[in-house]
Formats: structure tokens, C-alpha cells, sequence
């Protein structure tokens, strides 16, 4: 079973605006983190923002935000005042804590900022 | 202080041969993982290392591939009698501990099977 949905194989978002960019996950663990990665055509994986099952709020680093709706089990990811430089594929990704070893991540969205 | 590192950055190999590829993670994590990412696909798990347990090696596609990890640090993923269909990079992450931590990625080994 799909354990990490991303619905939108590609986005576009004009310069300077903000975008979602769409998680949707499945486990029944409890207790389980959720990450975003960026991948830029150069091929690295850089680690955005993580998100606790049991955080209170939601995770935010500099320009990028997670909409963590547990109920939903949603992790939105947005980005603030894109920027061209943030063209590149996001991988949604989860850890479970108690029943899973591994990490799964998400077909992920290519993301591309128009000037 | 340095990254998790892999060699080599390419390979091209001819199909049947056995190719090895190497991975330094960071020092201090105890959690690494091997992953292979297709042109413009996802990341597919492959194998898991966490300290002394015994690996989770349920991602490994058939019995061609295997993986070591020597003394709770480098790991070496080994591919046997190599197949076009090998062709993929090969990531390499480490994590502090376990899942609930982020992983850090090396560049990959990019494997080209002729």
C-alpha cells in the first residue's frame, strides 16, 4: 500500500509568490516523523523540515512551512516568496517510530518558479 | 565537518559483472540506508543499517544485491552479475539514530550498466 501520496507530479508558481506543495501519508503507528527533502537537478538531497507526529505546532525553517493536519494525515509543504533557485523536485518522506524501520518517501513534485 | 561521501561518483560496467559501490556516512550516525533512484523517479529503499541489529534488507530487489557494514561505519552495497536494468543512482544516507531522525544523503553513484 501507497504510505506517501503527492498528487501533483508537477506545479508552477510565479517568482516572489508562495506554493503548497501536497503530502498525503498512511501508517498506524502512533509515533512517526514526517520530512521534506528538495532535490535540485544536481541531484542532491537536501533535508528541509521535519514535523513530529506529537508536535503542537506546525514546523517552520526560514521560508518553508509545513500544514500539519494530523486528523487529515496531511504535511503541506509551503514555501514563502519563491524563489528561482527553488525549482527543483520535493519528496514528501515518513518514519515510522515503533513499526517501521525504514523510511518511505513519496513520488514527489516538480516544482518550477517563473521569473 | 564532512558529509556523507560515496565512490565512485560513476561507474559504467558491462552487464554480468559485479560492481561495488562504497558508502562513508557521517561520524556518529548510527542509522545508514541505501536507496536507487531511477531517471526521474522516486527513491526506492533498498537496505537499512541501525547500529548492531540485524539490517532490514527488505528492499533489495532479488539476491543479486547485497550490503555490508563494516565495524558501524562504511558500507558497501554489492550488485552480482549486473543487469541493464541496474542502471539507476545509488544514494547513500546516514541518520543520527534511527527513522525518527533526518538523513543526510551523499552524492550517489551514478551506475551504468552497458
Amino acid at each position: 500500500a501507497q504510505k506517501i501520496t503527492q498528487t501533483q507530479p508537477g506545479m508552477f508558481v510565479q517568482e516572489k509568490e508562495a506554493v503548497t506543495l501536497d503530502c498525503t501519508y498512511d501508517t498506524s503507528d502512533p509515533s512517526y516523523g514526517l520530512f521534506w527533502y528538495k532535490q535540485p537537478s544536481s541531484g542532491e538531497m537536501i533535508f528541509l523540515i521535519y514535523q513530529g507526529s506529537y508536535d503542537q505546532q506546525n514546523a517552520t525553517e526560514g521560508r518553508y512551512s509545513l500544514n500539519f493536519q494530523k486528523a487529515r494525515k496531511s504535511a503541506n509543504l509551503v514555501i514563502s516568496a519563491s524563489q528561482l533557485g527553488d525549482s527543483a523536485m520535493y519528496f514528501c518522506a515518513m518514519g515510522e517510530h515503533n513499526y517501521g524501520q525504514n523510511f518511505v518517501f513519496g513520488p514527489g513534485t516538480r516544482l518550477s518558479v517563473l521569473p | 565537518g564532512a558529509g556523507v561521501s560515496q565512490s565512485p561518483s560513476n561507474k559504467v560496467t558491462e552487464k554480468g559483472k559485479d560492481v561495488e559501490l562504497r558508502c562513508d556516512p557521517i561520524s556518529g550516525h548510527t542509522a545508514l540506508y541505501w536507496y536507487r533512484q531511477s531517471l526521474g523517479q522516486g527513491l526506492e529503499f533498498l537496505i537499512y543499517f541501525q547500529g548492531n541489529s540485524a539490517p532490514d534488507k527488505s528492499g533489495l530487489p532479488s539476491d543479486r544485491f547485497s550490503a555490508e557494514r563494516t565495524g558501524g561505519s562504511v558500507s558497501t552495497l554489492t550488485i552480482q552479475r549486473t543487469q541493464q536494468e541496474d542502471s539507476a543512482v545509488y544514494l547513500c544516507a546516514s541518520s543520527f539514530r534511527d527513522s525518527s531522525y533526518e538523513q543526510y544523503f551523499g552524492p550517489g553513484t551514478r551506475l551504468t550498466v552497458t
